[in-house]
């Protein structure tokens, strides 16, 4: 079966605070793994990760991806109160390429 | 991006009712898709679609039915709702035209309470 998981599942910080959320997966034909940042709406897409190794960065936030390991990080320095929200980890795989989610981490940065 | 929009936005009502949440996009996304997402379960996969009248189920088919007559529409229906199909419903689209990967891109939801 497969299967994403999440940890922490929430997280308080304060602000200026590293964060580093963590993402594991069990899929069958991975294709590639996907960060999401949901506030009070929809999930907004943030990174795709296809190659090890390889980090992608926007601003404060960056994601690297361990296809040997099967995880996935990603990391937020300096962070601030608009981070706040739920960090969703999804895995695009199987035979119609579809996205197979975590629970997400509700992450909430305090002044 | 795609413009994906949903509607209703809200709706409450009764077990047994036939519901129908709609889904249209603006950006000529060839694949839709229909989510559903609980507290602490995630977003599940309800059913999905690679272009006009095809139709897949995916990980919780049960109690739903879709429809893509059209590339921009598609909707989802409770033929006969239940209290535990009460949830926040996502549509989201992908386009896979390119062959590149491309990820995707999802409405602002249905939150939809079945008494």
């Amino acid at each position: 079966e497969d299967k994403v998981v999440q940890s922490p599942l929430s997280l308080v910080v304060h602000e200026g605070d590293t964060v580093t959320l963590n993402c594991s997966y069990e899929v069958t034909n991975f294709r590639s793994l996907l960060w999401y940042k949901q506030e009070k709406k929809a999930p907004t897409f943030l990174f795709m990760l296809t190659s090890s190794g390889i980090e992608k960065k926007s601003g404060r936030l960056s994601s690297i991806l361990d296809k040997k390991e099967l995880f996935s990080i990603l990391n937020i320095t300096a962070t601030q109160t608009g981070d706040s929200a739920i960090y969703l980890c999804a895995v695009e795989a199987g035979w119609a390429n579809n996205l197979f989610f975590g629970t997400g981490t509700r992450l909430t940065v305090i002044p | 991006d795609a413009d994906v929009t949903q509607t209703p936005r809200n709706r409450i009502t009764k077990t047994g009712k036939r519901i129908m949440l709609e889904c249209s996009q603006t950006k000529g996304h060839d694949r839709m898709y229909w989510y559903r997402q609980d507290p602490g379960l995630g977003l599940r996969l309800i059913y999905y679609s690679f272009d006009v009248k095809d139709i897949n189920k995916g990980e919780i088919s049960d109690g739903y039915s879709v429809s893509r007559q059209a590339q921009a529409k598609f909707s989802l229906s409770l033929e006969s709702a239940i209290p535990n199909q009460t949830a926040l419903y996502f549509c989201a689209t992908s386009d896979a035209r390119t062959g590149l990967d491309q990820p995707q891109h999802f409405g602002d939801g249905t939150r939809l309470s079945i008494l």
